[in-house]
């Protein structure tokens, strides 16, 4: 069965950085891409990026880009969300993702499977 | 960029209703729509894609309708288990995809 198992939680100091891993079981890693989704207290998601599984190709959202990295280790089968310069506002619930197969979902998917959330607390 | 409304941001009701939320997208996604429903604590769960396709093991009471930039999630007899919040989401375009701001419901 699919299962994507993410690190555990984290406290920073603002202006730190976090690494979170996305450990992937049950299917054939390469041939899916994984999301990042953050969510902050009692607030709603909000999608953070896309990696490729297959080729690292990646896609950012704005508001984040140029702080944020996500990489993937096929030989472990792990996704990496990295996120920089850590502020008060960027604690939060991170969640992988995995985009669902095209084949089931038709030319564009949603999210079929979750990761049980990683807590990022950044405070001084 | 494409922004997903959803309404109404809360909504209390009693077990056994007819419970219906709205997603608005800012335009036209065809029927690229997905509801996920949220428990408290929980990861997100997928109920329905494509705007009106049941995801595998979700119970019949959830449905969906809509295409364009207007959609609907019904929950046709409410259930003390559907206490979450409920999340649209468009994705009709490779690489990006976006969430409505959430609907949480209540059980009077």
């Amino acid at each position: 069965q699919v299962q994507l198992v993410q690190s555990g939680a984290e406290v920073k100091k603002p202006g730190a950085s976090v690494k979170v891993s996305c450990k992937a079981s049950g299917y054939t890693f390469m041939n899916y891409g994984i999301n990042w989704v953050r969510q902050a207290p009692g607030q709603g998601l909000e999608w953070m990026g896309w990696i490729s599984a297959y080729n690292g190709k990646t896609n950012y959202a704005q508001k984040i880009q140029g702080r944020v990295t996500m990489t993937t280790d096929t030989s472990t089968s792990t996704a990496y969300m990295e996120l920089r310069s850590l502020r008060s506002d960027d604690t939060a619930v991170y969640y992988c993702a995995r985009e669902g197969p095209r084949g089931r979902y038709g030319d564009y998917a949603p999210f079929d499977f979750w990761g049980q959330g990683t807590l990022v607390t950044v405070s001084s | 960029d494409i922004q997903m409304t959803q309404s109404p941001s809360t909504l209390s009701a009693s077990v056994g209703d007819r419970v219906t939320i709205t997603c608005r997208a800012s335009q036209s996604i065809s029927s690229w729509l997905a509801w996920y429903q949220q428990k408290p604590g929980k990861a997100p769960k997928l109920l329905i894609y494509k705007a009106s396709s049941l995801e595998s093991g979700v119970p019949s009471r959830f449905s969906g309708s809509g295409s364009g930039t207007e959609f609907t999630l019904t929950i046709s007899s409410l259930q003390p288990d559907d206490l979450a919040t409920y999340y649209c989401q468009k994705y009709n375009s490779y690489f990006i995809w976006t969430f409505g701001q959430g609907t949480k419901v209540e059980i009077k």
